[in-house]
């Protein structure tokens, strides 16, 4: 089990909008601390989509989106397109764990 | 090119010990924190130690005692001295840079280096 809970898929047709969950507790997004979003592509390492709950890293498109509020983050894209269907992961600080990240979502492309 | 490069993985009994190595290059490797994280075959990723600046380590519970992470600021490398490895412990090893700032995000990964615990 995950310190932060996403939903294990999501899916949307191409040219729509689909968000991913990243829900958390007081000792971690509740309590003030920064998400980040990662972008894992199929047999490759992660990538740094989204830092600081809303910031784009140079590099990726404005599809992509994030938001915060109280225990939860969002990840929306909006736009969709086959280069999209990844695994994505939202990850934060914890005062007991240290660094945890998300279960994972699977993005795929009808 | 900044540039995280991991070695050392490999197939190791259980109980056994191994020892990951991360090269760093495009970027003055003693000025960021790194971090070690891993993903076992089909499942999430999974932080296990970080190590600071001023080489401060920190541990994931269930490494604590059997891994130790050191970095050699000359070289520009960072080593994961894993000790007692049980199945539990395969999976692909990232090395990763934390960005400036406060509890920053991982912004620059390695390719990810194999481990695999197995009789």
């Amino acid at each position: 089990q995950s310190v932060l809970t996403q939903p294990p898929s999501v899916s949307g047709a191409p040219g729509q909008r689909v968000t991913i969950s990243c829900t958390g507790s007081s000792s971690n997004i509740g309590a003030g601390y920064d998400v980040h979003w990662y972008q894992q592509l199929p047999g490759t390492a992660p990538k740094l989509l989204i830092y600081d709950n809303y910031n784009r890293p140079s590099g990726v498109p404005d599809r992509f989106s994030g938001s915060k509020s109280g225990t939860s983050a969002s990840l929306a894209i909006t736009g969709l397109q086959a280069g999209d269907e990844a695994d994505y992961y939202c990850q934060s600080y914890d005062r007991s764990l240290r660094r945890v990240f998300g279960g994972g979502t699977k993005v795929t492309v009808l | 090119e900044v540039q995280l490069v991991e070695a050392g993985g490999g197939l190791v009994q259980p109980g056994g010990s191994l020892r990951l190595s991360c090269a760093a290059s495009g970027f003055t490797f003693s000025d960021y924190e790194i971090h070690w994280v891993r993903q076992a075959i089909g499942e999430g990723l999974e932080w296990v130690s970080a190590i600071g600046t001023g080489g401060d380590p920190h541990y994931r519970d269930s490494v604590k005692g059997r891994f130790t992470i050191s970095r050699e600021n000359v070289k520009n490398s960072l080593y994961l001295q894993m000790n007692s490895l049980t199945a539990g412990d395969t999976a692909v090893y990232y090395c990763a840079r934390e960005s400036t700032g406060a509890l920053g995000a991982f912004d620059i990964w390695g390719q990810g280096t194999m481990v695999t615990v197995s009789s």
